[in-house]
C-alpha cells in the first residue's frame, strides 16, 4: 500500500457543471477525511466518515456538495453545479483509530479543481 | 478572528540557520497539536504532534506548547535546503476529528 490516492489529479470544469472526485485511503485505516485548501490558506475540514458511517459534517458543505464512503472503503466528493468559488484543493486524508488513540492523518496529493 | 492564526511569511534563511515558526490559537479547548510540512502540489505530512503543553523533540525538530499564553512553535536546527516548504501548524478539541489548521508559513532554506 503505498498511501492515500486522489484521482484524478486535476481536474478542469465549466461553472455549473458537475464533478466527482475519488479517494482510496490506506486499507487498514477506519476513518476518511475530506479538507479544502485554497491558495495560501491551510486546509478547511469538510466532513469524515468511520468506516461507511458520515459522522460529522463542517457548514462549508452546502447541500451542492455530497460525499459516500460505500462500504466502508474509498469515497466520493461531487459538486453539483460548481461555482467559481469551488475552485481549490481537495484533499483526503485517512487514519487509523483504535482504543490506544489515533496514529494520526496521512494525507493524499489532492484533487485540484478549477471552474472556468 | 481565525481560531487558529499563523504568519504566512515567506521566511528565507542560510542553510544551517535555527528555524521558529509560531502559531497562536484562541479556543481554549485545544487539546492536541500538530505541524505539518507541505511541499509544493503536495498534500500535508504530518512532522510532530503533540498533546497539551510541553516540548517534544524528533532529530532536527522540536515542537513546543505554551498552553498559557495559546502559542505554539516549531524550531528546526540545521536547515537544510529539503527542509523548503510550507509549514503548518493545527489543533483539535479532544473529542472532535476536525483539525483547524494555520494559513501556513513558506520556508525557503538557500544553500
Amino acid at each position: 500500500d503505498t498511501g492515500v490516492s486522489q484521482d484524478p489529479r486535476h481536474k478542469i470544469t465549466k461553472r455549473g457543471q458537475n464533478v466527482t472526485f475519488r479517494c482510496d485511503p490506506i486499507s487498514e485505516h477506519n476513518r476518511l477525511y475530506w479538507y479544502r485548501q485554497t491558495l495560501g490558506q491551510g486546509p478547511e475540514f469538510l466532513t469524515y466518515f468511520q468506516n461507511e458511517a458520515q459522522l460529522e459534517k463542517s457548514r462549508l458543505l452546502s447541500d451542492r456538495f455530497s460525499a459516500e464512503r460505500p462500504k466502508g472503503s474509498f469515497s466520493t466528493l461531487e459538486i453539483q453545479r460548481t461555482e467559481q468559488g469551488d475552485s481549490a484543493m481537495y484533499l483526503c486524508a485517512s487514519s487509523l483509530v483504535w482504543a490506544g488513540g489515533n496514529v494520526g492523518y496521512t494525507f493524499g496529493s489532492g484533487t485540484r479543481l478549477t471552474v472556468v | 478572528q481565525k481560531e487558529v492564526e499563523q504568519d504566512p511569511g515567506p521566511l528565507s534563511v542560510p542553510e544551517g540557520a535555527i528555524v521558529s515558526l509560531n502559531c497562536t490559537y484562541s479556543n481554549s479547548a485545544f487539546q492536541y497539536f500538530m505541524w505539518y510540512r507541505q511541499y509544493s502540489r503536495k498534500g500535508p505530512e504530518l512532522l510532530m504532534y503533540t498533546y497539551s503543553s510541553g516540548n517534544k523533540e524528533d532529530g532536527r525538530f522540536t515542537a513546543q506548547v505554551d498552553k498559557s499564553s495559546k502559542y505554539i512553535s516549531l524550531f528546526i536546527r540545521d536547515s537544510q535546503p529539503s527542509d523548503s516548504a510550507t509549514y503548518l501548524c493545527a489543533s483539535n478539541q479532544g473529542g472532535s476529528e476536525k483539525l483547524v489548521f494555520g494559513k501556513g508559513t513558506k520556508l525557503t532554506v538557500n544553500p
